[in-house]
């Protein structure tokens, strides 16, 4: 498997326009898991989902981001209206569930998001 | 509730000298893995242990090694023989059975190897 895919690698933006994130998490995962990296605030996660379904999305910081998981190969986070304070790494990660609990999840290579 | 403490913010050996990262850890559950991830400075989360609740044994895995103390909630890792190339940020993580399979992380410690 070629891991977790994510896209863009970088995107530059001025502020107000919107972004779109993806993500491919590998295959026969059923976790997937959005997070944000930054100097002030270190890794924050910010939604996760269980077999395409939305499980926590208590770290969104505002109504200006949205996620999705249409189906088990694909997710998206997207920033509607960006603003500068928004620029982070941000990273997809992925896991499989092993009984009762989530063995390591795996980490794409994080989008650099830079808004000006 | 869950938590992960890393109370080493900044690092700094010489080569070759050994180092311990601390991870201490609070939990309610009685099943949970903790994890450690390395980010070097080319960005990546890179996964390098996940250890079970239940199995106390110290892991070694060449220079790396992880002692897992459930008395005092603690999973610190040790560079043995340090390299310029250990230089990175180092996670530990926590992840739970009854807090919905989420991942919890400490702030990181970031250690620096100075040849």
């Amino acid at each position: 498997d070629a891991g977790v895919i994510q896209s863009p690698r970088h995107e530059v933006t001025e502020m107000g326009q919107e972004v779109t994130l993806r993500c491919k998490p590998i295959s026969g995962h059923d976790y997937l898991f959005w997070y944000r990296q930054t100097m002030m605030r270190g890794l924050e996660l910010l939604i996760y989902f269980n077999n395409n379904v939305p499980i926590d999305d208590s770290g969104m910081p505002e109504d200006r981001f949205s996620a999705k998981m249409p189906n088990a190969s694909f997710s998206t986070l997207k920033i509607q209206p960006s603003e500068p304070r928004d620029s982070a790494v941000y990273f997809c990660a992925s896991s499989f569930s092993q009984g009762a609990l989530n063995t390591e999840a795996f980490f794409g290579q994080g989008t650099r998001l830079t808004v000006v | 509730a869950q938590k992960v403490t890393q109370a080493q913010t900044e690092i700094s050996v010489v080569e070759k000298e050994d180092v311990t990262l601390d991870c201490v850890y609070e939990t309610r559950d009685t099943t949970y893995y903790l994890f450690w991830y390395k980010q070097p400075p080319s960005g990546e989360l890179v996964f390098l242990i996940r250890r079970n609740s239940f199995d106390e044994q110290n892991e070694i895995s060449g220079r790396y090694s992880w002692n897992f103390q459930k008395s005092t909630s603690s999973f610190n890792f040790t560079i043995t023989a340090s390299q310029v190339v250990d230089s990175a940020v180092y996670f530990c993580a926590l992840s739970g059975s009854n807090t919905g399979n989420q991942f919890y992380f400490g702030t990181g410690t970031s250690l620096t190897v100075i040849p």
